[in-house]
């Protein structure tokens, strides 16, 4: 059976960092793309992160780019997202989801909830 | 960047009815589109790839049809577990990765 397993999420202050993880099992971890997908409150999906199964390729959404980090540690089955300098308009349900070769993402985690609030 | 673009935003009907969802991409993307289901409080779940191919245990009455810009989602007859968020996504394109604002379809 697979699972995606996110954690990390919780209430932060503006400015302030969090990191988040992921961890994957039932599948083959190091064969797959990952990637973060966040979802605010009564809002739709948004892709903020992508790591290609070598981390060799790295995208990041323009919301993010500077602030956020993504990276994987394969022998871990493990994915990562950095956050910092973080804003109230980072306040989301954070999913980790990935995908395997051309197709399109497939498996998701539960989510997890950030709130950025003073 | 490649946006796409849901109509409508919700969609209101009944069961047994026969729903469609259209879904416009701002550039061609062949047919790299995915549909994804979304209940309250779930992960959205993927229903069809590459425009119209339907995923393993998805029910027959879900369909995909298009390619370039225009996509279309069909569902032949509504069911009670249907009503949900639906979201078409991109993936011909990584950076970024663009899904359409969504569409709800509630109970008329």
């Amino acid at each position: 059976q697979v699972n995606l397993v996110e954690s990390g999420g919780g209430l932060v202050k503006p400015g302030g960092s969090l990191r988040l993880s992921c961890v994957g099992s039932g599948f083959t971890f190091n064969n797959y793309y990952m990637t973060w997908i966040r979802q605010a409150p009564g809002k739709g999906l948004e892709w903020i992160a992508y790591i290609s199964a070598t981390s060799g390729t790295i995208y990041y959404a323009d919301s993010v780019k500077g602030r956020f980090i993504v990276s994987r540690d394969s022998s871990e089955n493990s994915l990562f997202l950095q956050m910092n300098s973080m804003r109230a308009e980072d306040t989301a349900v954070y999913f980790c989801a990935g995908g395997s070769g051309s197709y399109p993402i497939n498996y998701w985690g539960q989510g997890t909830l950030v709130t950025v609030s003073s | 960047d490649i946006q796409m673009t849901q109509s409508p935003s919700t969609l209101s009907a009944s069961v047994g009815d026969r729903v469609t969802i259209t879904c416009r991409a701002s550039h061609t993307i062949s047919t790299w589109l995915a549909w994804y289901q979304q209940k309250p409080g779930k992960a959205p779940n993927l229903l069809i790839s590459k425009a119209s191919t339907l995923q393993s245990g998805v029910p027959s009455r879900f369909s995909g049809s298009g390619s370039g810009t225009e996509f279309t989602l069909t569902i032949s007859s509504l069911q009670p577990d249907d009503f949900a968020t639906y979201y078409c996504q991109q993936y011909i394109s990584y950076s970024p990765l663009t899904f359409g604002q969504g569409t709800k379809v509630e109970v008329k």
